[in-house]
């Protein structure tokens, strides 16, 4: 079957540490998304990236970095310049255009403590 | 710029009784509309969506959603609710932006009294 998996679902850090987050999708789909959403909050887009081998910064992209290298892949890693990372990470991903909507993963739970 | 409002943060409805959540969007072009179901720790599902023709869309697990051009409305109906309806509730607008392409509202939360 044909989806996005992000793992693990749940993550525990230190404060301090750099934490990388995995999406990965079979859909063949040329964009990814990632987003964060904290409790009571609707979603806010950290990165995007259109295609391989690019991506762009979403509405609250510092203290985040991702990478692009497969079209199946797209990680999130969390740095200890993010000031507040603990929340709900959601992966994404679309086929080109707006037409067919976005497919999520079923999410990372971050706790920085 | 595009946006989307979900009006309502909080709904609560008995088991049984019918469901309309709001969806306003705000988009120049022809807008392309979606909603989302979001069960708690859980991703987001995609429920149905709108490109063209019938104002009026079927979705899955009972939803349907009515397009109104003229009110930039894109509510979302159910007759009777279940308990396993209760979750969050997203409006989105696809955007003909390269890049950034969807906008998603606040969303709407869902309570259902048994």
């Amino acid at each position: 079957d044909g989806g996005i998996t992000q793992s693990p679902k749940y993550l525990f850090r230190k404060e301090g540490q750099n934490v990388t987050l995995s999406c990965e999708q079979n859909l063949n789909h040329d964009a990814m998304y990632w987003y964060r959403q904290d409790p009571g909050q609707g979603l806010r887009l950290i990165y995007y990236s259109q295609i391989v081998n690019d991506f762009q910064k979403g509405d609250i992209a510092e203290g985040y970095s991702v990478s692009r290298e497969k079209k199946e892949s797209f990680p999130l890693t969390v740095t200890s310049a993010q000031k507040n990372p603990t929340a709900f990470y959601l992966c994404a991903s679309s086929a080109p255009g707006r037409a067919w909507g976005q497919y999520f993963g079923p999410g990372t739970r971050l706790t920085v403590t | 710029a595009q946006s989307v409002t979900q009006p309502d943060i909080h709904i609560t409805v008995s088991e049984g009784a019918s469901l309309e959540l709001r969806c306003n969007y705000s988009y120049g072009a022809t807008p392309y509309l979606f909603w989302y179901v979001q069960s708690p720790g859980q991703g987001l599902q995609l429920l149905l969506k709108y490109f063209s023709g019938d104002t009026l869309v079927q979705g899955i697990k009972g939803f349907e959603a009515e397009f109104k051009r003229s009110q930039s409305s894109f509510n979302l109906r159910k007759p009777s609710v279940h308990w396993s309806d209760a979750a969050e509730y997203f409006c989105a607008v696809g955007t003909d932006n390269y890049g950034q392409n969807f906008v998603f509202g606040p969303g709407t939360r869902l309570s259902v009294l048994p």
